[in-house]
């Protein structure tokens, strides 16, 4: 069965450090494109990063500098380390993923919550 | 980064009503846009990629056309599980962008 779960969301001060997982069952994350998509209260849907399946990766605006998006293939989970975090961090974020071909982000994890608060 | 710009921002629908969702390009993304749908506490859903192609297990009611940079969902024969968030996705070049979204509830 294909499946994706986050972890690692929590409560966090401002200029903090958070490390988010997304653990893949029944594909390799090395061989597909890779998203984080997040949603702050309130607000619409962000593609926060994506990683490529040849490993190039790419970010929002708002987060460049800021966040890395990187894979374990032993692992076969998805990561992003989040850093100087503010509070306009604050979301629900979700991996996310489409094969190869490229035919959409068929398959969401259901998303780990992620609060930047003093 | 391309913007994409959604409308309506919210629309209200009876049941059985037909609609249309309209996602505009800043600038040319070829057919490289999908459409999803999301309810609150859920993970987004996928309907159409490719600007048109409906994603396995979507029922035939949804549909998307266009290209370029203007392109449409329409949804025939509104049912209780459409009310949702509807929003666009451009893949044709980073950053990928959503738009804004299209509240979808019953009138």
């Amino acid at each position: 069965d294909v499946q994706l779960e986050e972890s690692g969301g929590g409560l966090v001060r401002p200029g903090g450090s958070l490390r988010l997982s997304c653990a893949a069952s029944g594909f390799t994350v090395t061989s597909v494109y890779m998203t984080w998509v997040r949603q702050s209260p309130g607000k619409g849907l962000e593609c926060v990063s994506v990683i490529f399946p040849g490993g190039i990766t790419s970010y929002s605006d708002s987060v460049k500098g800021r966040f890395t998006i990187s894979r374990d293939t032993a692992r076969n989970t998805l990561f992003l380390q989040m850093t100087a975090l503010r509070a306009d961090d604050t979301a629900v974020y979700h991996c996310a993923r489409a094969t190869v071909s490229y035919e959409g982000l068929d398959v969401w994890g259901p998303g780990t919550t992620v609060s930047v608060s003093s | 980064a391309i913007q994409m710009t959604q409308s309506p921002s919210s629309l209200s629908a009876y049941i059985g009503d037909t609609i249309t969702i309209t996602c505009r390009a800043s600038q040319g993304i070829r057919n490289d846009l999908g459409w999803y749908q999301h309810k609150p506490g859920k993970a987004p859903k996928l309907l159409i990629f490719g600007a048109s192609a409906l994603q396995s297990g979507v029922p035939s009611r949804f549909s998307g056309s266009g290209s370029g940079t203007h392109f449409t969902l329409t949804i025939t024969s509104l049912q209780p599980d459409d009310f949702a968030t509807y929003y666009c996705l451009q893949d044709y070049s980073d950053p990928w962008t959503f738009g804004q979204g299209t509240k979808v509830d019953l009138k």
